[in-house]
């Protein structure tokens, strides 16, 4: 079985101050991790996927995010906020070599940035 | 590039009435996905087709809902009867090639209400 969990329903920053939205991951394999964002009436946008090589990956509108096998994570971050960046955002696995290609997403966690 | 379309955007309909949603994936998208969002849950999948077979349906709940997607191109997801528990944001999504590290693009989804 393959699950995602991002423990912050809600994460509050300041403009200008860097965020970091949790993401831990529990796979019994190698995992292929994804990072979406929800505005609100809109679908989910693609801002960045880890399959293999380089731990840090770089996404679309400044994100990044860090794979740490060992501590089995996905953190996003950005070194600073803006106020646009109000989302909501969700974590999403595939477990590598099962044959099944449906993502597994979070329970999203929606990220406030204060002006 | 056109991205994925679905339509309706907004349904409301009485419990045990019929619904059906359309979706239109990007161009040449040979994998085609229904997920369900329900309100503060992350999606999850309903149905998965291959070009125009059925890859995996084993969470769609198939005394209810239906699925084709004929020709593979366009699809449409069927609720008959709809309960109230189907309410909720039917999300499209389609990706280029079966393999599970490609990038799964989303529609804008349909948001479901059932009275």
């Amino acid at each position: 079985a393959q699950s995602v969990a991002q423990p912050e329903d809600q994460v509050n920053v300041a403009e200008g101050n860097p965020l970091t939205v949790k993401c831990t991951y529990s796979v019994s394999g190698n995992p292929y991790l994804f990072w979406y964002v929800q505005y609100p009436n809109r679908g989910l946008q693609f801002l960045l996927k880890y399959i293999t090589g380089d731990n840090l990956v770089k996404g679309s509108y400044g994100f990044e995010a860090e794979f740490n096998k060992s501590q089995t994570s996905f953190h996003l971050k950005k070194p600073s906020a803006l106020v646009s960046d109000s989302a909501l955002y969700f974590c999403a696995v595939i477990l590598k070599g099962t044959g099944r290609r449906a993502l597994t997403f979070g329970s999203g966690t929606r990220l406030q940035v204060q002006p | 590039e056109a991205g994925v379309a679905q339509s309706p955007r907004y349904k409301i309909i009485e419990k045990r009435q019929s619904v059906a949603f359309w979706c239109n994936p990007i161009s040449g998208h040979a994998t085609l996905y229904w997920y369900q969002q329900i309100l503060g849950q992350g999606p999850k999948l309903l149905i998965q087709f291959q070009n125009n077979g059925v890859v995996d349906d084993s969470q769609l709940p198939k005394d209810r809902f239906s699925a084709e997607r004929l020709k593979g191109v366009d699809s449409t997801l069927k609720i008959q009867p709809a309960k109230l528990e189907d309410s909720a944001v039917y999300l499209c999504a389609s990706s280029l090639d079966p393999g599970s590290t490609d990038t799964q693009y989303f529609g804008p989804g349909t948001r479901l209400t059932v009275l």
